[in-house]
């Protein structure tokens, strides 16, 4: 099983909009509506920010929506805030009690 | 509200048995995976593998050789041990807990860095 392919990295302004693309395959991302999205500040433990392609924990942003289309997941975030500056990791269900993350995505918030 | 405590030794030698522990503090542990996921410095996560209360685990099939998982559910502990370790497994190593019948992980713990050297 390969890790999910995203982008390095991702930059946009405060108050912009940015999404992050998370590409699988059809054994992974296109088979399964199990896609997760995590978040990362340096030195800390990831938090959980979408499950299941687009939901939201409690207490997770509206700001924060995920979507997916065939093979490819994405995480949009809107109205960006400083505090938005972080590494986000996609997950996926890959069959056979299996799963998967992505490489990650550096965020910058300019 | 739900809390991840996991400890273990830091520093190993090539060849030698990682051993970490984490315990559920402020919840139940039923109905739960007790996952392992662990991250190489500057690179991304990678999943381990997992536990649930019956004793049924689930692990990476690239590690699969070299892990084992455990659990005490009287003391609510669930533990990894990584054996014939080399320097690639260099990481920190996090405990996380996954609802069954979902695949993601809602809570986790703080990290363990463990280098191997």
């Amino acid at each position: 099983q390969s890790a999910l392919t995203q982008p390095p990295s991702a930059s946009e302004s405060p108050g912009q909009s940015v999404t992050i693309s998370c590409t699988g395959t059809s054994s992974d991302v296109g088979a399964y509506n199990y896609v997760s999205w995590y978040q990362q500040h340096p030195g800390k433990a990831p938090k959980l920010m979408i499950y299941e392609v687009n939901k939201r924990p409690s207490g997770v942003p509206d700001r924060f929506f995920g979507s997916k289309s065939g093979n490819t997941a994405s995480l949009t975030v809107s109205g960006l805030q400083a505090d938005d500056e972080a590494d986000y990791y996609c997950s996926s269900y890959a069959g056979s009690n299996n799963l998967i993350f992505g490489g990650g995505t550096k965020l910058t918030v300019l | 509200q739900v809390q991840l405590q996991q400890w273990g030794a830091g520093l190993l030698k090539p060849s030698e048995t990682l051993s970490l522990t984490c315990a559920v503090y402020g919840g139940s542990f039923s109905d739960y995976y007790g996952t392992w996921i662990r991250q190489p410095p500057g690179k991304g996560l990678e999943w381990i593998g997992e536990i649930i209360q019956s004793g049924t685990t689930n692990y990476n099939p690239s590690l699969k050789s070299r892990v084992t998982m455990s659990l005490d559910t009287s003391r609510k502990q669930f533990s990894l041990k990584l054996s014939s370790l080399t320097a690639a497994d260099t990481a920190v190593y996090y405990c996380a807990r996954r609802v069954t019948v979902h695949y993601y992980m809602d809570v986790w713990g703080k990290g363990t860095p463990v280098i191997v050297s």
